[in-house]
């Protein structure tokens, strides 16, 4: 089973909104709404910030939303702030004839200009 | 509070051995399923293991099927990960993670993490 596929790397000025893409196939992203959003900043665990596609865990700002059109999942950030700027990593379930289970995605750091 | 802690990381020489533990407190551990999550220094999130909340099912990702088993106590509220015939690529921090309620298929709750290191 292949990682997901984000850029490696986005930025954005404060205020600003930004997306940051997850490209899987018809196995994973395609085919489950099962897309969680992960932020990890610099030696922490990560944090749950979307699942399910589109929805917020309690206490999750509103600046972050999800959507998913096809095989590709995006995550947007609106009014960058500066502790937005942190990894973020997309994940999605898996299942096939030979697979079951989790991937994520190689990460994307937020630069915040 | 949800609280995950895990132990059990440390040196060990390829070919080894090593059980990780990961103590659940805060939350009805026996209704959750659990998961184990590694990332190797300065790298990306890797699944690892899953385990339903009875222990009945089990997934492994490829790179680990064969060499690690997940297993589960819920008299204890402990979530195990069994290593054997480590690999160089095998050293990694290692997260157990919960579910999030009302959920499926997401990594709501995170330990601190244990670093295991596959080094001779």
């Amino acid at each position: 089973q292949s990682a997901l596929t984000q850029p490696a790397s986005v930025s954005g000025s404060p205020g600003q909104s930004i997306t940051i893409s997850c490209t899987g196939t018809s196995s994973d992203v395609g085919s489950y709404n099962l897309v969680s959003w992960y932020q990890q900043h610099p030696g922490k665990a990560p944090k749950l910030m979307i699942y399910e596609v589109s929805k917020r865990p309690s206490g999750v700002s509103n600046r972050f939303s999800g959507s998913k059109s096809g095989n590709t999942a995006s995550l947007t950030i609106s009014g960058l702030q500066a502790e937005d700027e942190a990894d973020y990593y997309c994940c999605s379930y898996a299942g096939s004839s030979t697979f079951e289970g989790w991937v994520f995605g190689g990460g994307t750091k937020l630069t915040v200009l | 509070e949800v609280q995950l802690v895990e132990s059990g990381g440390g040196l060990v020489q390829p070919g080894g051995s090593l059980r990780l533990s990961c103590a659940a407190s805060g939350f009805t551990f026996s209704s959750y399923e659990m998961n184990w999550v590694r990332q190797a220094p300065g790298k990306g999130l890797e699944w690892v293991s899953y385990i339903s909340s009875s222990g009945s099912t089990i997934y492994y990702a490829d790179s680990v099927k064969g060499r690690f088993t997940i297993s589960r106590d819920n008299a204890k509220n402990s979530l195990y990960l069994q290593m054997n015939s480590l690999r160089a690529e095998d050293t990694a921090v290692y997260y157990c993670a919960r579910v999030l309620e009302g959920s499926s298929g997401c990594f709501g709750y995170w330990g601190q993490g244990t670093l295991v290191t596959v080094s001779s």
